[in-house]
């Protein structure tokens, strides 16, 4: 069975912290997508992954996806009250179906 | 331009009542998918179809749980006899090809079951 352990699960900081999110799995999945969620809506996808070292900006956010393809991060320099929300990874698994982490769940505080 | 539409958006059930969530997908995508989401938590598989061919259904909790997709675009996730622990929020999402795992998948806003 495919796992994602996502951490921290709640993050509460202040604007202009920066801050990290890690996946990490035992597993090797071929892509690595984040996704955000803001409540009463589906998950947004931010970015995908597919190999391994690769790394991502997204403006203020940068993806990493580890050279074994087994873990990923999420860092946001200079986090913003925007930024708040829920993170998601998901790995990208047979048929397409996404495998998702537990979630991060970010406050960020004017 | 309309994303995925899902439908109710909120349902309260009482335990023991059968329920039907619908799924609209973007027009012309060929894969569905239902996923599951508990409070606090990240959504979980339940099944997939391509087109109107349902090729997974790992995901689905029980025999009570059934999908289909009879024209490969609309889409209906039946609960029978509803449960408490059925409650949660029930997205479904679309994507445009098949089996891919690139292919990004477009998320409703999901239904929101209670079972009481």
């Amino acid at each position: 069975t495919q796992l994602l352990e996502q951490s921290p699960q709640f993050l509460s900081i202040q604007e202009g912290e920066n801050l990290t999110v890690y996946c990490n799995s035992s597993s090797v999945f071929s892509s690595l997508q984040w996704y955000r969620q803001e409540p009463g809506e589906g998950p947004v996808l931010l970015v995908t992954v597919v190999t391994g070292g690769e790394v991502k900006k997204l403006k203020r956010l940068t993806f990493q996806f580890g050279d074994a393809r087994k873990d990923s991060s999420l860092h946001i320099t200079a986090a913003q009250p925007g930024d708040t929300g829920l993170y998601l990874c998901a790995g990208g698994s047979w048929g397409g179906k996404l495998i998702f982490g537990q979630g991060t769940e970010l406050s960020v505080k004017p | 331009g309309a994303g995925v539409s899902q439908s109710p958006r909120y349902k309260v059930a009482k335990r023991g009542q059968d329920v039907a969530l619908r799924c609209d997908p973007i027009s012309g995508h060929v894969s569905l998918f239902w996923y599951q989401q508990a409070l606090g938590q990240g959504p979980e598989f339940l099944t997939y179809f391509q087109n109107e061919a349902q090729l997974d259904k790992s995901g689905l909790p029980s025999d009570r749980f059934f999908a289909e997709r009879p024209e490969g675009s609309v889409s209906t996730l039946k609960i029978q006899r509803t449960q408490q622990e059925d409650s949660a929020v029930y997205l479904c999402a679309s994507s445009l090809a098949g089996t891919s795992d690139y292919n990004e998948q477009f998320f409703g806003p999901g239904t929101r079951l209670t079972v009481l």
